[in-house]
C-alpha cells in the first residue's frame, strides 16, 4: 500500500513563526502536491513538484515556499506564519505515466496548522 | 472561480437506501475524474475513477457516470452503510501532457447516515 506521512498531525504556531510541514512518500512517486483544506473552499492547491529540485506554482501560492531536495520528501514553508494561514495541510503524491492522464493521488492524513 | 462544484453541501439518507452524490463542472476539456472519500480526521481516499472516453464505471457498491452533454458527475451509493458516512468530493483533471497533474477539487458533500 502507498504510504504518505506527514510530520505532524497537530501544530500550534504564532504570527511571524517560520513553519515547515514535512511530507514522505515511500512508494517512489514522482508528483507530489500540498493543499490546503478549508470550509466551504474544498481542496485547494498550493505547490506541487514533478521531479527533485523541480516545483511548480498552484493556485495559492502567495505566502508559501516549497523544497525538494530528495524523491520522497516535499516540504512546505510558511516564511512568516500568518492567521489567515491556519488551516489543514495535506500532502499527495502520484506516480505520473507518461502512456496515461495520471494516476491517483495517495493522500497523507493532514496536519492541522493554528497560527495565533 | 472554481470549476467543480457540488450541488449539496449535505445528504441525509436511511441505512441500507442507496447514495447519489452530484456534481457539476465547467471545464469541457477534462478528461479524467475522481470520487474522493473522507473520514473525520483523516486524509481523503480514492475511491473511483472514470476517464472522459467512458459514460459509466462501477467498482464495489459505487457506481461514477459522467454525462458530459450536461457536464455532470454523480456517484451512487448502494445499500448505504453506517461506513459510508463522510465528505465526499470531485476532482477533475485537465491533463495538457507536461509536468505534474494537479487536480481541482469540488467543495465536499457530508454524506450522513440515518440508522
Amino acid at each position: 500500500d502507498v504510504k504518505v506521512t506527514q510530520s505532524s498531525r497537530y501544530l500550534v504556531k504564532r504570527t511571524g513563526e517560520k513553519v515547515f510541514l514535512e511530507c514522505v512518500q515511500d512508494m517512489d512517486h514522482e508528483n507530489m502536491f500540498w493543499y490546503r483544506q478549508d470550509p466551504g473552499l474544498g481542496l485547494r492547491l498550493i505547490y506541487f513538484s514533478y521531479d527533485v529540485k523541480m516545483k511548480e506554482k498552484g493556485d495559492i501560492p502567495e505566502g508559501y515556499s516549497v523544497s525538494r531536495e530528495k524523491k520522497e520528501r516535499f516540504s512546505l514553508i510558511l516564511e512568516s506564519a500568518s492567521t489567515n494561514q491556519t488551516s489543514m495541510y495535506l500532502c499527495a503524491s502520484s506516480k505520473h505515466l507518461s502512456t496515461e492522464p495520471t494516476d491517483t493521488q495517495y493522500f497523507g492524513p493532514g496536519t492541522r496548522l493554528t497560527v495565533l | 472561480g472554481e470549476s467543480v462544484g457540488l450541488h449539496l453541501p449535505t445528504l441525509s439518507v436511511q441505512e441500507g437506501d442507496n447514495s447519489i452524490i452530484n456534481c457539476a463542472y465547467s471545464n469541457s476539456a477534462s478528461d479524467y475524474f475522481i470520487w474522493y472519500k473522507q473520514e473525520s480526521g483523516k486524509g481523503p481516499q480514492f475511491i473511483i475513477d472514470i476517464r472522459s472516453n467512458m459514460d459509466k464505471r462501477q467498482g464495489q457498491r459505487v457506481t461514477v457516470l459522467l454525462n458530459k452533454t450536461v457536464k455532470h458527475l454523480s456517484l451512487q451509493i448502494a445499500a448505504t452503510q453506517p461506513g459510508d458516512s463522510a465528505v465526499y468530493f470531485c476532482a477533475e483533471l485537465n491533463d495538457d501532457g507536461g509536468g505534474a497533474d494537479g487536480l481541482t477539487f469540488g467543495k465536499g458533500t457530508h454524506l450522513i447516515i440515518q440508522p
